[in-house]
């Protein structure tokens, strides 16, 4: 069955520091892979999407992800972090055959000053 | 452009009563989706429509779950009974597009609380 897979289920950085938040997913064909992120009493906002073309992906807010197909990965970046950015965020997919948007469990990120 | 409506935000009820949700998609999105997310869980997906007709409904739990969209515009989720398991948000989303390659919108979701 398709999946996704977040590595980590909380992130704790100091401000200026550089993120990268894991992402797998299972799908062995044609996949669009995404990147939610949730603030604290918000709602679910889209911070990125591949669908094809440049794997290298840049998003909202500064981040970024790479598609890399051989790993089943699409790993967030982000080089410096602020306190904003804590947050839960959300990797999900959507493959061609099935045509709904699975995401991963979601990792809670918390930023000090 | 206005974006996905639910209502209500929060609802606390005791188990075996019933409860509805509502959502109101964007404007013109063919496609809406229900989903459920636990806390400390990603949302899972329970029902997806296209238009006003079930595209997937493979992890609703029908026995206790209903959803329609009637007219292809706004749609009702609801649950009864209510267990206490089914304590979570309930979001609801659409797109343009199936598949969702103009993006999903999401609402801000109703928490329902089960006592």
């Amino acid at each position: 069955a398709q999946s996704v897979s977040q590595h980590n289920h909380h992130v704790i950085l100091s401000e200026a520091a550089s993120l990268e938040l894991g992402c797998n997913y299972s799908y062995g064909g044609t996949v669009n892979l995404f990147w939610y992120v949730q603030y604290p009493g918000q709602h679910l906002q889209l911070l990125l999407k591949y669908f094809s073309g440049d794997p290298l992906v840049k998003g909202i807010k500064g981040f970024e992800a790479e598609f890399i197909k051989s790993k089943f990965s699409f790993n967030l970046r982000k080089p410096s972090v602020q306190w904003s950015d804590t947050a839960e965020y959300f990797c999900a997919a959507v493959s061609g055959g099935y045509n709904k948007l699975i995401f991963g469990a979601g990792t809670r990120l918390a930023v000090h000053p | 452009e206005a974006g996905v409506a639910q209502s209500p935000r929060y609802k606390i009820i005791e188990k075996r009563q019933s409860v509805a949700f509502w959502c109101n998609p964007i404007s013109g999105h063919a496609t809406l989706y229900w989903y459920q997310q636990i806390l400390g869980q990603g949302p899972k997906l329970l029902i997806q429509f296209q238009n006003n007709g079930v595209v997937d409904d493979s992890q609703l739990p029908k026995d206790r779950f209903s959803a329609e969209r009637l007219k292809g515009v706004d749609s009702t989720l609801k649950i009864q009974p209510a267990k206490l398991e089914d304590s979570a948000v309930y979001l609801c989303a659409s797109s343009l597009m199936t598949g969702g390659y103009d993006g999903y919108t999401f609402g801000s979701g109703t928490r329902l609380t089960v006592v």
